[in-house]
């Protein structure tokens, strides 16, 4: 069965405070490794895929690495508009349509 | 611009009463998915379809039914048997199993 485990499950960031959020997993022929953003009583937002071991994505703040077992979104300077539950899934080979997501973490950064 | 749309935002039914979630895409995506998200739990999928006139159950299908008769639509049902259905309900849609999740804005379901 696949799994995947976020920690920590909340973080407190002042502003500007760098930080990095962990994406454990076990799988069963990694086809990719997707990161999102959701912000409250929205419905999550697309941010990166990984394919492979070495891989890394930026966007603005946000660089997402990739190894065998476990993923980091590291938040560089963070500023409150980052504030929001930050989930990660993978997606197993084999034409299998349904990915497995964590539970997610919820990133709070103060100004 | 294209995208999932689900309505309505908010929806407040009265125990016993079944309940109709809506989601239309315009994306032309084949699959599409149901999720229910209650907090500390994460996502969890009720419904699946992979092609129009075709649907699986998800991890917690107990006391939903879905139908999939056009690609762009797959309307959720809450009925009376579901026990527990106030919650966030999302749905989402994809283009390949290589592709990440479309998601829309949710709707939020009351029961009392």
């Amino acid at each position: 069965e696949d799994q995947v485990t976020q920690s920590p499950e909340a973080l407190r960031l002042q502003e500007g405070e760098s930080s990095s959020l962990n994406c454990s997993y076990t799988v069963s022929g990694l086809r990719g490794l997707f990161w999102y953003r959701q912000d409250p009583g929205k419905g999550p937002e697309f941010l990166f895929t990984l394919y492979s071991a070495g891989e890394e994505k930026e966007k603005e703040r946000l660089k997402a690495t990739l190894t065998k077992k476990e993923s980091f979104l590291h938040i560089t300077a963070p500023k409150p508009e980052d504030s929001a539950t930050y989930l990660c899934a993978v997606q197993r080979g084999g034409g299998s349509y349904i990915p497995t997501f964590g539970r997610g973490t919820s990133l709070i950064v103060h100004p | 611009d294209g995208g999932i749309t689900q309505s309505p935002k908010y929806l407040f039914r009265k125990e016993g009463q079944n309940v109709t979630l809506s989601c239309e895409q315009n994306l032309n995506h084949d699959a599409m998915y149901w999720y229910r998200q209650d907090p500390g739990q994460g996502l969890r999928l009720i419904y699946y379809s992979q092609i129009v006139n075709d649907f699986q159950k998800g991890d917690i299908a107990e006391g939903y039914s879905v139908s999939r008769e056009k690609k762009e639509s797959f309307p959720l049902t809450v009925t009376s048997a579901q026990k527990n259905p106030t919650a966030f309900y999302l749905c989402a849609s994809s283009g390949d199993a290589d592709s990440p999740l479309h998601f829309g804005n949710g709707t939020r379901l009351t029961v009392t």
